[in-house]
């Protein structure tokens, strides 16, 4: 089974600053694609940013990007330049079946 | 595109009763998937529907839970004899493909409340 461990409930970054928010899973398959979803308060999930496993190239996505490390089964999220309106629940996710979630961040931008 | 749509919003209801929530999909996309969410907690996977067909159920869905996409389009979870460890999101998400690479676009929800 696949499992995803977000080790960070809370964090919390001043508007403008960068932050990382970490994301380790566990799987057997070789390739397979992973997934940062934000889910601000009271709204709907939408996915930020998708990693495939096959691609050495770390996804980027404006002010997004991932540090995708395969060997230690490693898929961190790098916000830059904070804005107010990151301010949100942040998931990660593998995707086999359906989307496997780990326990998300809490992410507040404070100005 | 009018998104993901679910019925509805917030729902309270006495332990032991019946609950329906309904999704609409994005028109032409063809799977369809129920999560649970509960307070601080990332969703948990329910099932999925290709098309009509019902292709995976998550042994979270007991018994007392079921879920329908006739023709294909909308879907329906209905929970029975209602507890109050059902109280929780239920969120429904929708997306086009056969394989795992597509993006999930989530609905906002449907809140069940079991007093």
């Amino acid at each position: 089974a696949q499992t995803v461990t977000q080790s960070q409930p809370e964090m919390s970054v001043q508007e403008a600053e960068t932050v990382t928010l970490s994301c380790t899973y566990d799987t057997s398959e070789s390739n397979y694609y992973l997934f940062w979803y934000k889910q601000p308060p009271s709204r709907q999930m939408i996915l930020v940013i998708r990693q495939e496993a096959y691609k050495q190239q770390n996804a980027t996505e404006n002010r997004f990007s991932v540090n995708f490390q395969k060997a230690a089964k490693s898929f961190s999220l790098k916000i830059s330049d904070s804005q107010l309106g990151d301010t949100a629940m942040y998931f990660c996710a593998f995707m086999s079946v359906a989307l496997n979630f780990g326990k998300g961040t809490s992410l507040l931008v404070t100005p | 595109d009018t998104g993901v749509s679910q019925d509805p919003r917030h729902k309270i209801t006495k332990r032991g009763q019946n609950v329906t929530f309904r999704c609409d999909p994005i028109s032409e996309h063809n799977r369809l998937y129920w999560y649970r969410q509960t307070l601080g907690q990332g969703p948990e996977f329910l099932t999925y529907f290709q098309n009509e067909a019902q292709l995976e159920k998550s042994r979270l869905l007991s018994d007392r839970f079921s879920a329908e996409r006739p023709k294909g389009s909308f879907s329906t979870l209905e929970i029975q004899r209602t507890e109050q460890g059902d109280s929780a999101m239920y969120l429904c998400a929708s997306s086009l493909g056969t394989g795992n690479t597509g993006e999930l676009f989530f609905g906002e929800g449907s809140r069940l409340t079991v007093l």
